[in-house]
């Protein structure tokens, strides 16, 4: 069974650029979730979906991060514009069927705002 | 406000040489802690759930343990492989709105 799909890897901007990652959850999950990492940190959840509803995007800030899943099943987590701040890991996670089930991870991407 | 507090922040092991990392939670209420390894460049690997106190589970050489205010990843005769952080997360049972909270993790090295 493949795992949850992030894209890209790695990517590098210059700050006020705009950048998109993407995510495919595991199939038949229903719950996604991006998550920030900073080195040296515990991932910290920036939204969470219910199938196409964001239920829960109260840490992310909404004036320069946007996301969405339609269809319910991939996400786009955008910035615009990035600021140096932004620099991080992005990860991705999906479980089967809300918060009480287990979260898998995707490999996350790394952000560099230059 | 639920916390998660992880330690030692770093451990280096001799190859063999057991130890114990430590996760100390404060919940409103345990759904759930949960056990992830990440290596490097990777996202977090999930290891394990214990849902109650006195629960135990084991894989491999790791073996986790609950009681009401913390957990124990016990490590039995480590091998090199085993380097990576090891992160607790734990899910309240009364939060909508954060299913996970982190600790920052416990960087494990494990030297031949």
């Amino acid at each position: 069974e493949a795992g949850v799909v992030q894209s890209p890897r790695y990517k590098i901007i210059e700050k006020k650029q705009p950048v998109a990652f993407w995510c495919n959850p595991i199939s038949g999950h229903n719950t996604l979730y991006w998550y920030l990492q900073n080195l040296g940190q515990g991932p910290e959840l920036l939204i969470r979906y219910e199938n196409e509803e964001a239920v829960d995007d109260s840490q992310l800030p909404k004036d320069r991060f946007s996301a969405e899943r339609l269809k319910g099943v991939d996400s786009t987590l955008k910035i615009q514009p990035a600021e140096l701040g932004d620099s991080a890991v992005y990860l991705c996670a999906s479980s089967f069927r809300g918060v009480s089930d287990t979260q898998y991870f995707g490999p996350g991407t790394r952000l560099t705002v230059l | 406000e639920d916390q998660v507090t992880q330690s030692p922040e770093a451990l280096r092991l001799q190859e063999g040489e057991s130890s114990s990392l430590n996760c100390s939670y404060t919940v409103s209420g345990l759904r759930g802690l949960f056990w992830y390894r990440q290596d490097p460049g990777k996202g977090p690997e999930f290891l394990f759930t214990l849902y109650s106190a006195g629960e135990e589970k084991e894989k491999e050489r790791l073996k986790a343990t609950l009681t009401k205010k913390e957990s124990f990843l016990h490590i039995t005769a480590p091998k090199p492989e085993d380097s990576a952080t090891y992160l607790c997360a734990v899910s309240a049972r009364n939060s909508g709105n954060t299913p996970l909270v982190f600790g920052k993790g416990t960087r494990l090295s494990v030297i031949a």
